[in-house]
């Protein structure tokens, strides 16, 4: 099993630039999540959905988007990058109930 | 968000004992997580704990007290392998993950 893939690794932006970070989980899991991390700050949890079709926000959802149409996937939307957006980017996938959280290895993101 | 409180760093020497200490909100509260995280790496998951008590799982336990709103992971027989950040995650209303911002544990010879 492969777990949970995030694309790309790294990636640079421009302000106003769009981009789409992928992430995919074989477990089947239903629920899944977007994370950023900064230095000091530990991870916040930007967007989550409980199953396909349904999303939800987190603690820090201004400037994201997302959507849900498959268990497997969960794309994390950036419309216009901002600088404040410059990060590294977790998705994880979480068993049922009070279970455990996979998480993807991450993509650095600059916004320049 | 909620308050997610963990110290910042933490040495120890190897071979020894460290306790790392959490606290948390017990307002809406459903379980305690711990994570591991090498620099640059992704979190990987240690232990969790949904009753009150101490989780063994070999050189690592980790003790919880819901009514005090407070956890620690133990870490005992250090190597230096386990020079890392550990990540206390709170898991609110079963839907929601928050993380207090990381302990960064040094290990010396």
């Amino acid at each position: 099993n492969a777990g949970v893939t995030q694309t790309p690794k790294f990636q640079v932006l421009k302000t106003g630039q769009s981009m789409t970070l992928q992430c995919a989980q074989d477990m089947n899991h239903e629920y899944m999540s977007w994370y950023r991390q900064d230095p000091g700050m530990g991870l916040r949890l930007i967007h989550y959905s409980v199953g396909a079709g349904i999303t939800d926000q987190g603690e820090v959802p201004n400037g994201y988007n997302v959507s849900r149409s498959t268990t497997e996937d969960f794309p994390l939307r950036l419309l216009s990058a901002a600088p404040s957006q410059t990060s590294v980017y977790f998705c994880a996938s979480r068993e049922p109930g009070q279970g455990r959280a996979f998480f993807g290895q991450g993509t650095r993101l600059t916004v320049v | 968000g909620q308050n997610i409180d963990q110290p910042t760093e933490m040495t120890a020497t190897e071979g020894a004992i460290v306790q790392i200490n959490c606290t948390y909100q017990t307002s809406g509260f459903n379980g305690l997580f711990w994570y591991q995280q090498h620099a640059g790496e992704a979190p990987t998951f240690l232990s969790y704990n949904v009753l009150d008590g101490l989780e063994e799982k070999g050189r690592f336990s980790s003790f919880l007290s819901r009514s005090k709103g407070y956890s620690y992971l133990l870490l005992k027989e250090l190597q230096m392998k386990d020079s890392a950040s550990y990540l206390c995650a709170a898991l609110y209303n079963f839907n929601k993950f928050y993380f207090g911002s990381g302990t960064k544990l040094n290990v010396k010879p």
